[in-house]
């Protein structure tokens, strides 16, 4: 089967740092996903890693170790509409094939 | 540019009945995932629609259906609703032979089976 873990919550201060972590085991690998969700809302889609190593993209970063089955998220200056879940996923199939996500990360950022 | 669009937004019924969700992707894209998502947990992939074929399937029972058409939207139809099928209904489209074939979620059908 495939799995896929990450913390279910984190709390952190407004203009802070903040680094969610996702570890994986699937049978196969051909890239991980994040996405952020809103309450109520659909997922957005944040980053993208096939390769090991950090993808910046403006507050948000990820990063990618395949070896270990491991990436993170790192939130950069936190405002308050960062309040979301963050959805970990991996497409464990080649081609244009479906996401196995995790439960997702829900962050709390407080004054 | 449009994104993908979802209808209905919110849909109740009972248990027994039959739904039928309706998905337009997004401009471009000729791939139409399904997923159901259940309160506080991730999207769960039900099945995934390709050139108007069935391309995947998730561990879904054969009480989930689905069709898409030749402009590449798409209907996910659940027979003999139970109240387990209670959730949030997400429809995510992406590009074939781009590389990396993001998918982008529509809006959501949330379904409450009373």
């Amino acid at each position: 089967g495939q799995n896929i873990d990450q913390p279910t919550e984190m709390t952190a201060t407004e203009g802070a740092i903040v680094q969610i972590n996702c570890t994986y085991q699937t049978s196969g690998f051909n890239g991980l996903f994040w996405y952020q969700q809103h309450a109520g809302e659909a997922p957005t889609f944040l980053s993208y890693n096939v390769l090991d190593g950090l993808e910046e993209k403006g507050r948000f970063s990820s990063f990618l170790s395949r070896s270990k089955g491991y990436s993170y998220l790192l939130l950069k200056e936190l405002q308050m509409k960062d309040s979301a879940s963050y959805l970990c996923a991996v497409r464990h199939l080649s081609g244009n094939t479906p996401l196995v996500f995790g439960k997702g990360t829900r962050l709390s950022v407080i004054a | 540019d449009a994104g993908v669009t979802q209808s209905p937004t919110h849909l109740i019924k009972t248990r027994g009945q039959q739904v039928t969700l309706r998905c337009s992707p997004k401009s471009g894209h000729d791939t139409v995932s399904w997923y159901q998502q259940a309160l506080g947990q991730g999207p769960q992939f039900i099945f995934q629609y390709y050139e108007e074929e069935e391309r995947q399937r998730g561990n879904f029972p054969d009480r989930f259906s689905g069709h898409q058409f030749p402009n590449y939207s798409s209907e996910l139809n659940v027979n003999a609703l139970l109240l387990g099928d209670s959730a949030l209904y997400l429809c995510a489209s992406s590009a074939s032979g781009t590389g990396r074939e993001t998918q982008y979620f529509g809006p959501g059908t949330r379904l409450l089976v009373l």
